[in-house]
């Protein structure tokens, strides 16, 4: 079975500045996709970021970005130029297909992370 | 287009009774997701369903909970006989047909309370 872990459980980083959480994943498939969510105190679920396995290239949206290095199953995100709105829960996840053949997620056990005005 | 909803969004239940948790997709959505968050946990997946069949459950618990996504009407995740381990938030998500290239659009979650 898959699984993604998260071993910083709480970051936090200065407004504007730039901060990096880690993500790991263990898996025995070569195809898959990656993904960062992020969870606000609404708790509502957004998505921040995908990665596709096969592409090399690191995904990028706006000011969130991703250091996939697929050998060393990792799969990190830098957020540049900290905001407040970024304060949040985020979790990594994997999606998988299972032997029914639907894309279900594995998740991280997330990182808490805080904005230092 | 709306998204995927939830309700209701807090429910409280004593141990004992029973819990109803409704799900409606996006539009257009065929495929659905539960997973449940306990308290600083991550998500763990529960169930897929496709309409009116359960696709897996392996992550569900054998005894007490049970989903169903009929073919009109929103999806239902079912937890009888309630107890204080039950107490999380419980997220729904949808997908299109095409679910192997499409991301999961989650709803705002049901926070369950078991007193």
């Amino acid at each position: 079975a898959q699984t993604v872990t998260q071993s910083q459980p709480e970051m936090s980083v200065q407004e504007a500045e730039t901060v990096t959480l880690s993500c790991t994943y263990d898996t025995s498939e070569s195809d898959y996709y990656l993904f960062w969510y992020k969870q606000p105190p609404s708790r509502q679920m957004i998505l921040v970021i995908r990665q596709e396995a096969y592409k090399q290239q690191n995904a990028t949206e706006n000011r969130f970005s991703v250091n996939f290095q697929k050998a060393a199953k990792s799969f990190s995100l830098k957020i540049s130029d900290s905001q407040l709105g970024d304060a949040a829960m985020y979790f990594c996840a994997y999606r998988t297909v299972s032997n029914f053949g639907n894309e279900k997620l594995t998740f991280g056990t997330g990182t808490r992370l805080t904005i230092i005005p | 287009n709306a998204g995927v909803m939830q309700n209701p969004r807090h429910l409280v239940r004593r141990r004992g009774q029973e819990a109803r948790l409704r799900c409606s997709p996006m539009k257009g959505h065929s495929h659905v997701y539960w997973y449940r968050q306990l308290p600083e946990e991550g998500l763990k997946f529960m169930v897929y369903l496709q309409k009116e069949n359960i696709i897996d459950e392996s992550g569900m618990p054998k005894e007490r909970f049970s989903a169903e996504f009929p073919k009109e009407g929103p999806s239902i995740l079912r937890i009888q006989q309630v107890v204080r381990g039950d107490s999380a938030a419980y997220f729904c998500a949808s997908s299109p047909p095409l679910a192997g290239v499409y991301e999961q659009y989650f709803g705002p979650g049901t926070r369950l309370t078991v007193t």
